[in-house]
C-alpha cells in the first residue's frame, strides 16, 4: 500500500520567515496530494491541494509542489503568521472516493 | 448545513465493553471514512466506505466493524473495548467524482481504561 513520509516532525521559525513541510510517496498511481491544517483540539481542514497534472499550485502565502519523478511535495509557508502555529498533514491519493494515505504530521510554531 | 456530526463526543469505556460511534452528514455526500488519531502517528484510515452499500478495510481494521446504515450516516462500532483503543476518531465524507476533498468531523475522544 501506499506510504507517506513527511519532514520534519517539529518546525520551529520567527513570525515572517518561510516554513517548508516536505513529504515523500510511494504509490506512483498515487495522483491527489491534499495538505490539511489542524489546531489543537479541532479537526483537519484543508489548505491546499494538488493534482498530478500539475507542479505547483499558489493561494495567498501557501504554494505546494509536486515532483512526480521524484515523488515529493511539498508545502510553502511564506511570511508566516503566529496564527499558522499548527499540526500540519500531508496525504495522498490515487482517485476521488479512495481513502487518503496521511503522513505522521509537522508541528509548526510560529514565535513572534 | 451542520456538515459531518459524530457523537459523542467524548467517552469512556472500560475494558470489554462495547459502543458505538455515530457519524452523519448532510452534503449527500457518497463515500464516507472512519480515521483513528494518535500522538505521532497522524490519521490512519479503519474502514471506509466508497458507496451507500458498500464498506471496505482501510489500514487498521482490527477490533472495528462498520455499519452504512444510509446515505448520510457511517456508524463504527467497537464489539469489545481495548486500551489499545484509546484514541480520538475522525469521520470523513466526500462527494465522489465531483472533487477530492475529504470534510472531516468534529471528532470522538475515546479512553479505555
Amino acid at each position: 500500500g501506499e506510504n507517506v513520509e513527511q519532514h520534519p516532525s517539529t518546525l520551529s521559525v520567527q513570525e515572517g520567515d518561510s516554513a517548508v513541510i516536505k513529504c515523500t510517496y510511494s504509490d506512483s498511481a498515487s495522483n491527489y496530494f491534499p495538505w490539511y491544517k489542524q489546531e489543537l483540539g479541532k479537526r483537519p481542514q484543508l489548505i491546499i491541494d494538488i493534482r498530478s497534472n500539475v507542479g505547483e499550485k499558489k493561494d495567498q502565502r501557501i504554494a505546494v509542489t509536486l515532483n512526480k519523478t521524484a515523488k515529493h511535495f511539498s508545502l510553502h509557508i511564506t511570511e508566516t503568521q503566529p496564527e499558522d502555529s499548527a499540526v500540519y498533514f500531508c496525504a495522498a491519493s490515487k482517485n476521488s472516493g479512495y481513502a487518503l494515505n496521511f503522513g505522521k504530521g509537522t508541528s509548526l510554531l510560529v514565535t513572534p | 448545513n451542520a456538515g459531518v456530526t459524530q457523537t459523542p463526543k467524548f467517552q469512556v469505556l472500560k475494558t470489554g465493553q462495547s459502543m458505538t460511534l455515530q457519524c452523519a452528514q448532510d452534503m449527500n455526500h457518497n463515500s464516507m471514512y472512519w480515521y483513528r488519531q494518535d500522538p505521532g502517528m497522524g490519521l490512519r484510515l479503519i474502514y471506509y466506505s466508497a458507496s451507500e452499500g458498500t464498506t471496505d478495510k482501510g489500514e487498521v481494521p482490527n477490533g472495528y466493524n462498520v455499519s452504512r446504515l444510509n446515505k448520510r450516516e457511517f456508524s463504527l462500532r467497537l464489539e469489545s473495548a481495548a486500551p489499545s483503543q484509546t484514541s480520538v476518531y475522525f469521520c470523513a465524507s466526500l462527494l465522489r467524482d465531483k472533487g477530492f476533498e475529504q470534510y472531516f468531523g468534529p471528532g470522538t475522544r475515546l479512553t479505555v481504561t
